[in-house]
């Protein structure tokens, strides 16, 4: 299964852009990278979802290098919203079953 | 559009008695589903596979009997705890896989049900 590795918490101020690195060196070659954002007590909310090079929406950005064993989530300009746990998942790899293992996650402080 | 529903939203039971949690995907069709579950300031860890049609397929050290998924249709799978005690408080958690974008591995999850065994 492919793993993931993630700094266990962050802290920012309101208005700073945050960026949260993930480490994926056993990323298969079929595999996507997901960030996910949860609140206490909520289900994950999908962000952000790519395979290679840069993707950006409406709420986030993911950079993903050349050699894919990493990808940094950035999150412009943060809120006390903005305050969650986000993970990083990439596929298992084995053959689109589908599964998403769960690693820690990094919990995001923003102060005000 | 990409919504899942959990029913209900949390319960308290009894000890010794069955719970069922339902997951709906309620705008598209999810061929396969996740449970999962969440201790208190932990992380999700994946409990079984729901495939529609077809027997679930557990994680290791999840027991099946204790677990039981039922995958009836292309929206819905549902998750009983039977027999439950106080170790099996906890939140639980679906999600389901777009059947649409099966090359991606994304899946959207629900609100997450919270179960409370006294």
């Amino acid at each position: 299964l492919a793993k993931t590795t993630q700094p266990i918490s962050m802290d920012s101020y309101e208005g700073q852009e945050v960026n949260i690195t993930c480490s994926h060196n056993n990323i298969a070659t079929n595999d996507y990278i997901t960030w996910y954002q949860q609140f206490p007590s909520q289900g994950p909310r999908f962000i952000i979802q790519g395979y290679k090079t840069k993707v950006t929406n409406e709420v986030a950005s993911l950079f993903i290098p050349a050699d894919r064993k990493s990808s940094t989530l950035s999150l412009p300009r943060v809120s006390l919203s903005d305050t969650a746990v986000y993970y990083c998942l990439v596929g298992d790899g084995s053959g689109n079953t589908g599964k998403l293992i769960f690693g820690q996650g990094t919990t995001l402080q923003v102060k005000p | 559009g990409a919504v899942v529903s959990q029913h209900p939203s949390r319960v308290i039971c009894k000890s010794g008695t069955s719970v069922k949690i339902e997951c709906r995907s309620l705008d598209f069709q999810a061929t396969t589903m996740f449970w999962y579950r969440q201790f208190p300031k932990k992380s999700l860890m994946l409990m079984a596979t729901s495939n529609e049609g077809s027997k679930a397929t557990y994680e290791q050290g999840v027991e099946k009997d204790k677990f039981l998924i039922n995958h009836a249709s292309l929206t819905l799978s549902t998750l009983t705890v039977t027999s439950a005690h106080p170790e099996d408080s906890s939140f639980y958690i679906c999600s389901a896989r777009d059947n649409s974008r099966t090359s991606t591995d994304t899946q959207y999850f629900g609100p997450g049900t919270r179960l409370t065994v006294l």
